[in-house]
């Protein structure tokens, strides 16, 4: 079975500076991979998606990510974040039969 | 883009009861999935629920304690029974189009007391 691993659980960050959060995932076959975004008390926004074509790819927000086969990773980055990307970060593989496979999260944190 | 609506937002219920959430897509899909979020936790997948059949229930999820409803392509709904403190979660409703990218309800904050 696939499964998805959030190196960091929570990661705090000083305002406009830039952030990484890591994904890696295990697969034998090829896979889509996606980045989603939970504000509190919210549900979940798509922040980006690979599915094929391009290994970087851009998302919503000034965030993206960089797909690395070699590496089974799908790192999430911002070159400068805001307060208001305060919130949870989710990495999920879609395990065929259109199944998503959740990361354990990522607790951003950005202080002023 | 699919739009989900799910009902209620939150609830606070008695242990021993039972919740039944709805969840309203504004398109046909084939496909509907339920997922528990516990307290902190990521995201857990309960069951996929196919119209016109019975729904495929993931390992550690029972039809009892989580009966699912599909009567058509845009409802469903997902009834947690006999409640216990350890249900208190958010549940999510959610789809997939174009094959890939899923779309999710807003939630239901469920709190059993």
């Amino acid at each position: 079975a696939q499964s998805v691993t959030q190196l960091d659980s929570q990661v705090p960050v000083f305002e406009e500076a830039p952030v990484e959060l890591r994904c890696n995932y295990s697969s034998s076959v090829s896979v889509y991979l996606f980045w989603y975004v939970q504000y509190p008390n919210q549900g979940l926004q798509l922040l980006l998606k690979y599915l094929s074509g391009s290994t970087l790819v851009k998302g919503i927000n000034g965030f993206e990510a960089e797909f690395n086969k070699s590496q089974t990773s799908f790192h999430l980055r911002k070159p400068s974040v805001h307060i208001s990307d305060t919130a949870e970060y989710f990495c999920a593989v879609n395990q065929g039969a259109q199944k998503l496979v959740f990361g354990q999260g990522t607790r951003l944190t950005i202080n002023p | 883009s699919a739009v989900i609506s799910q009902k209620p937002s939150r609830d606070i219920c008695q242990r021993g009861t039972s919740l039944t959430i709805q969840c309203q897509v504004d398109s046909q899909v084939t496909m509907m999935f339920w997922y528990r979020q516990q307290p902190g936790q990521s995201l857990t997948l309960i069951a996929t629920a196919n119209q016109g059949s019975e729904a495929t229930y993931e390992s550690g999820f029972v039809i009892d304690k989580f009966p699912i409803s599909r009567p058509n392509l845009t409802f469903s709904t997902l009834t947690v029974s006999n409640m216990s403190p350890e249900d208190s979660s958010i549940y999510l409703c959610s789809v997939i189009e174009g094959g890939n990218e899923a779309f999710f309800g807003q939630g239901t904050r469920l709190t059993v007391v």
